[in-house]
């Protein structure tokens, strides 16, 4: 069974990068796409963007080209930059893989607050 | 950016049945959107229901069913049962590159 797991800091500075990862178990890599999702405290879900397993990214255009997203093979996990931090991103985080026709699995999502 | 409508809420009574409802502004959603169903409850995580309009995983309870319905992806709910009470979302892919959730229906079984 695939178990998504997202880790990082909970605290980050306005200006600053937030930085996650998520730690995939139970699975492959190929063949999906790995998103990250977030969701502000009382409000809506929002898709940040995906690496697919062949490398290739996309992402939301309104975040400016602030979110980058990235595959480490070596030891099965994807990451996220996101520069720029600013208040409205405080959200809860989750790292999502799905495609393949295999449906969607969800991470248990991480909160991050941006805060000086 | 493409805009993915919900209703933001609905009600339905126990045992009863109620179709929630994801339109794009751009038009018809057609299988090549890939609609997916997420439902959330309250500190959770969301789970998926649907996938690729009308897949369910192995814990979607079979009440729950998704189809295309009047240019809308659809998800249908027979027999609610008070545990279904959460939030839906719907996402939608366009041309693969770009992903849009729907903004969510609060669903009430009373």
């Amino acid at each position: 069974q695939v178990r998504l797991q997202e880790s990082g800091p909970g605290l980050v500075k306005p200006s600053e990068t937030l930085s996650l990862t998520c730690t995939i178990s139970g699975g492959s890599i190929n063949p999906y796409f790995w998103s990250w999702s977030r969701q502000p405290p009382g409000k809506g879900l929002e898709w940040i963007g995906y690496v697919f397993y062949t490398g290739s990214t996309s992402y939301n255009p309104s975040l400016n080209s602030r979110a980058t997203i990235s595959l480490h093979r070596s030891d099965n996990r994807f990451s996220l930059n996101l520069n720029s931090v600013t208040a409205a991103d405080t959200a809860v985080y989750y790292c999502v893989r799905s495609g393949g026709s295999g449906g969607a699995y969800w991470g248990q999502g991480t909160l991050v607050t941006v805060s000086s | 950016q493409a805009v993915v409508t919900q209703e933001p809420s609905l009600t339905v009574s126990p045992g009863g049945t109620v179709t929630l409802t994801c339109g794009s502004s751009t038009g018809a959603v057609t299988s090549d959107h890939y609609p997916y169903w997420y439902q959330q409850k309250p500190g959770q995580a969301p789970r998926t229901l649907i996938y690729d309009t009308t897949n369910s995983h192995s814990w979607t309870p079979a009440r729950f069913s998704g189809s295309l319905l009047g240019g809308k992806a659809a998800l249908t709910l027979s027999g609610a049962q008070p545990e279904d009470e959460a939030d839906y979302y719907c996402l939608l892919s366009y041309n693969v590159v770009s992903w849009v959730f729907g903004g969510g229906t609060k669903l009430t079984v009373l």
